[in-house]
């Protein structure tokens, strides 16, 4: 199994441009979470979705965030526009959610976003 | 609201020594408690979970946790640390009447192991 893929794996861009950060969960697992990572605020969930729906959004810090997931093997998170401070690593996991049972959460290896 | 404590930042311990990291929680319900690792410039890992049974879970790379239902925490922990331990880990915690299946994570503990 490749595991989650994220692309790309870093990013510098200029303030004000489009970031696209991009997810592939691992295959047959049906959520997928995207996560914040900085010094100053450690790890932020900031929205998951399960069988393809968005559960839970409060975590995304501003309208200039916003995240899709158009089927089951795809996902992404995109910044618009962007700011210096959305600078941090974004992280995407996926688990298999099955009615009772608490599944693992399995995490990509981060896109590192730089905005100058 | 579920929440969980990670109470060092950093935890310094020489090789061959037993290594502990601490996490307390809080959540409605039952707990579903997880520990992950994350070495330089890499993803988080999963290290090993506790969901019912035993309080003593044992996971990967020779850790091992123990669940404290009284105490509400869930140490993590290794009897010889090693040089290559040496990482950031994190405590994260779900509730059984949680909504969905959010889990919540620790700030994190630094392990610094010295040869």
């Amino acid at each position: 199994d490749a595991g989650v893929i994220q692309s790309p794996r870093h990013e510098v861009t200029e303030m004000g441009q489009e970031v696209t950060l991009r997810c592939k969960p691992i295959s047959g697992h049906n959520s997928l979470f995207w996560y914040r990572q900085t010094m100053m605020r450690g790890l932020e969930l900031l929205i998951y979705f399960n069988n393809n729906v968005p559960i839970d959004d409060s975590g995304m810090p501003e309208d200039r965030f916003s995240a899709k997931m158009p089927n089951a093997s795809f996902s992404t998170l995109k910044i618009q526009p962007s700011e210096p401070r959305d600078s941090a690593v974004y992280f995407c996991a996926s688990s298999l959610k099955r009615t009772t049972t608490q599944e693992t959460q399995y995490f990509g290896p981060g896109t590192r976003l730089l905005v100058l | 609201a579920q929440s969980v404590a990670q109470p060092e930042d950093q935890v310094n311990v020489a090789e061959g020594n037993p290594l502990t990291v601490k996490c307390t929680y809080s959540v409605s319900g039952n707990p579903y408690l997880f520990w992950y690792v994350q070495y330089p410039n890499r993803g988080l890992q999963f290290l090993l979970k506790y969901i019912t049974g035993d309080n003593l879970v044992k996971g990967s790379y020779g850790f091992e946790a123990e669940f404290n239902k009284s105490q509400t925490s869930f140490h993590l922990k290794k009897p010889s640390a090693l040089v290559s331990d040496s990482a950031l880990y994190f405590c994260a915690v779900r509730g059984s009447r949680a909504a969905g299946n959010k889990l919540t994570f620790g700030g994190g503990t630094r392990v610094l192991v010295k040869p």
